[in-house]
C-alpha cells in the first residue's frame, strides 16, 4: 500500500519556465512533508519542507504548497534551471514519528 | 554537507555470501537509517536505529540485520545475499528535533549480487 504517491514518473520543462511536481498521500496522520532532490550516483539532499499547520513554504526559487483537505502537495520551481534536472522525492511523516515514508520519485528534465 | 560516509561504495558479490555495509557519521546524531532504492519503488526503509544498541525494523527488513555498537557507526548485514538484494543502499542520519524531521543521506553503496 503506497501511502505517498508521485504519479508522474517523469516531467520535462523548458528552461526558465515553472516546474510543478505533485505528490499525493493517503495517511491522514501525516503531519510534516519534505522534498528531496537526487542527482545520479549521489545521495538524496533535503530541499524544502512544510508543516501541516501551513499551506505554503517558500525558499528562493522553491515553493511547496500543501492542500490538507485534498491530501496533496506540490513543489514549484521557478524559474527552472538546467541544474534542477534530477529525481525529486516527496516524503511524509506523522508528528513525533522518526520514520519517513517516501514516494517513488519524479525525474525532472530541464530542456535548455 | 552532513558528515556521512558509506563503505564500500561499490560491491559485487555472489549469491549466498554474507555482505556487510558500513555507515559512519561525524555529526553525533541519535537516529540512523538504512534504505534501499529501486526503480519504481523510491526509497524504502530497511532498518533504523534510535541509539546505541537500539534498532527496529522498517518496511523491507527480511534478509537484513543491523548493529550499532557506537553512536557513529551503523552496520547493515546481508547474511546470505540474494539477487533480489541487488540495489543501491543509502544510509541517513537525523537529529529529529522539534518540528524538524529532516534526514541527511550518505553517498550510497551500489551492491550487485550475481
Amino acid at each position: 500500500d503506497q501511502q505517498v504517491k508521485q504519479n508522474s514518473p517523469s516531467l520535462s520543462v523548458q528552461e526558465g519556465r515553472i516546474s510543478i511536481l505533485n505528490c499525493d498521500y493517503t495517511n491522514s496522520m501525516f503531519d510534516y512533508f519534505l522534498w528531496y532532490k537526487k542527482y545520479p550516483a549521489e545521495g538524496p539532499t533535503f530541499l524544502i519542507s512544510i508543516s501541516s499547520i501551513k499551506d505554503k513554504n517558500e525558499d528562493g526559487r522553491f515553493t511547496v504548497f500543501l492542500n490538507k483537505s485534498a491530501k496533496h502537495l506540490s513543489l514549484h520551481i521557478v524559474p527552472s534551471q538546467p541544474g534542477d534536472s534530477a529525481v525529486y522525492f516527496c516524503a511524509a511523516v506523522p508528528e513525533g514519528n522518526e520514520k519517513l515514508t517516501f514516494g517513488t520519485g519524479t525525474r525532472l528534465t530541464i530542456i535548455p | 554537507d552532513a558528515g556521512i560516509t558509506q563503505s564500500p561504495r561499490h560491491k559485487v558479490t555472489e549469491t549466498g555470501t554474507p555482505v556487510t555495509l558500513r555507515c559512519h557519521q561525524t555529526e553525533n546524531h541519535r537516529y540512523m537509517y538504512w534504505y534501499r532504492q529501486d526503480p519504481g519503488h523510491g526509497l524504502r526503509l530497511i532498518h533504523y536505529s534510535y541509539g546505541v544498541k537500539d534498532t527496529d525494523k522498517g518496511e523491507v527488513s527480511d534478509g537484513y540485520s543491523v548493529s550499532r555498537s557506537k553512536t557513529e557507526d551503523f552496520l547493515l548485514t546481508l547474511e546470505s545475499a540474494t539477487s533480489s538484494q541487488t540495489s543501491v543502499y543509502f544510509c541517513a542520519i537525523s537529529a529529529l528535533g522539534v518540528s524538524s524531521y529532516e534526514q541527511y543521506f550518505g553517498p550510497g553503496t551500489r551492491l550487485t549480487v550475481t
